[in-house]
């Protein structure tokens, strides 16, 4: 596709389930990155991509996040016994001449 | 820590009226520049961005901004907006500084503007 793709476009939870999130970039961009959007909070950095590697992960806010990527293409997003404070908008954007490219998220409700 | 203030939580504006949504960040190296704007149930779109050379610079839809190194600003202008520019409007801030180029944003601003 043209753009950046995201999957689920809705995600609706209970209180200690696992949810994987999917993120599809732009075709040839190498960089990606995974943000978290919620209420009164703005967008927060969680972990960047370079091809397959993440040299930074400091913006996890847990150790019940992880992300991975493969083939430097598809990446997931995965968040282990989600508490409620997970509930978000969760973003991520490839880029191309350090300019980043949204996806439209994945809006993630954790009851 | 570096951060993003933008001072405007709310604006809300007639058809016709000019725009100004201000913009400051904390950090004294280099910095790349943006503002993306998401339309009502759309996905955020780059509006315009900064990195070099001229700091006016112009985007879409009429839209443009200003660096302003002295004051650390990037303040969005428009001289007159439309019913269709009501959206939530973000800065954002790229540090040069390693290969991480996360971008640091502002809590947004979310305009309404009436016909």
């Amino acid at each position: 596709g043209a753009g950046v793709s995201q999957s689920p476009s809705n995600k609706v939870t209970e209180k200690g389930k696992d949810v994987e999130l999917r993120c599809d970039p732009i075709s040839g961009h190498t960089a990606l990155y995974w943000y978290r959007q919620s209420l009164g909070q703005g967008l927060e950095f969680l972990i960047y991509f370079q091809g397959n590697s993440a040299p930074d992960k400091s913006g996890l806010p847990s150790d019940r996040f992880s992300a991975e990527r493969t083939g430097g293409s598809v990446s997931t997003l995965t968040i282990q016994r989600t508490q409620q404070e997970d509930s978000a908008v969760y973003l991520c954007a490839s880029s191309f001449k350090e300019t980043q490219y949204f996806g439209p998220g994945t809006r993630l409700l954790v009851l | 820590a570096q951060s993003v203030s933008q001072h405007n939580h709310h604006v809300i504006l007639s058809e016709a009226a000019s725009l100004e949504l201000g913009c400051n960040y904390s950090y004294g190296g280099t910095v790349n520049l943006f503002w993306y704007v998401q339309y009502p149930g759309q996905h955020l779109q780059l509006l315009l961005k900064y990195f070099s050379g001229d700091p006016l610079v112009k985007g879409i839809k009429g839209f443009e901004a200003e660096f302003i190194k002295s004051k650390f600003s990037f303040n969005l202008r428009k001289p007159s907006v439309q019913w269709s520019d009501t959206a939530e409007y973000f800065c954002a801030v790229m540090l040069n500084a390693g290969n991480n180029r996360k971008l640091i944003w502002g809590l947004g601003t979310s305009l309404a503007v009436n016909p």
